[in-house]
């Protein structure tokens, strides 16, 4: 399973982009890295995927680095609402016959100031 | 719509008591996976079930856990004997397929159990 480094916490000031790292130097070619995010007393909630390129959806971006060791969940105008626990996670390999489990690190800490 | 619900919220055992967890995915999801996830920590994996077969149960801790999806949708996590190190919430996520080489599958969690063993 692909381990993930992240820094405990970020802060944040609101309306402000924020960029949350992420290693996982241990990832596999085939392996997708994703990004949850837990809110307080909540279940981890979907953010974004990917595999090589750089992606975009309506709650962010994510920039993965060439080598793929790397990654960085953009958040373009942090709210209030985006203060959560951030993970990033690995483990869906594409090629193989895993089935998508996803293995957390401890996350970041996002805290986002009025 | 309804997303995963899981009950109880919240369940407090004496040590040495056996609990039920219970897991209701989203209609028509394939995929189920239980995590464990222990107090300022990531969600860690226990069990995986595609329908009603249980095709990955790696992470469970000890015999003492034990899962079941009998019919392909509600899922129940077992807990037999509990002892203070079983404190933590329990989640349980749904995905609408079963995986497979081209597509990914974006998994739903719902609130989690959270479990407290005294």
């Amino acid at each position: 399973d692909a381990k993930t480094t992240q820094p405990n916490s970020m802060e944040s000031n609101e309306e402000e982009p924020v960029h949350l790292p992420c290693n996982h130097s241990t990832i596999s070619g085939t392996d997708y890295i994703h990004w949850y995010r837990q809110l307080p007393s909540q279940g981890p909630e979907y953010v974004i995927h990917g595999l090589t390129s750089n992606v975009n959806n309506r709650m962010a971006s994510l920039a993965i680095a060439e080598d793929r060791k790397s990654s960085t969940l953009i958040l373009h105008r942090a709210t209030l609402r985006d203060a959560a626990v951030y993970y990033c996670t690995g483990g869906f390999n594409a090629g193989g016959t895993s089935y998508g489990k996803l293995t957390f690190g401890q996350g970041t800490i996002l805290t986002v100031h009025p | 719509g309804a997303g995963v619900s899981q009950s109880p919220r919240y369940k407090v055992a004496k040590r040495g008591q056996d609990v039920a967890l219970r897991c209701d995915p989203i209609s028509g999801h394939v995929s189920l996976f239980w995590y464990q996830q222990a107090l300022g920590q990531g969600p860690e994996f226990l069990t995986y079930f595609q329908n009603e077969a249980q095709l990955d149960k790696s992470g469970l801790p000890s015999d003492r856990f034990f899962a079941e999806r009998p019919e392909g949708s509600v899922s129940t996590l077992k807990i037999q004997r509990t002892q203070q190190e079983d404190s933590a919430v329990y989640l349980c996520a749904s995905s609408l397929k079963r995986l497979d080489r081209v597509s990914y599958n974006e998994q739903f969690f719902g609130p989690g159990t959270r479990l407290t063993v005294l």
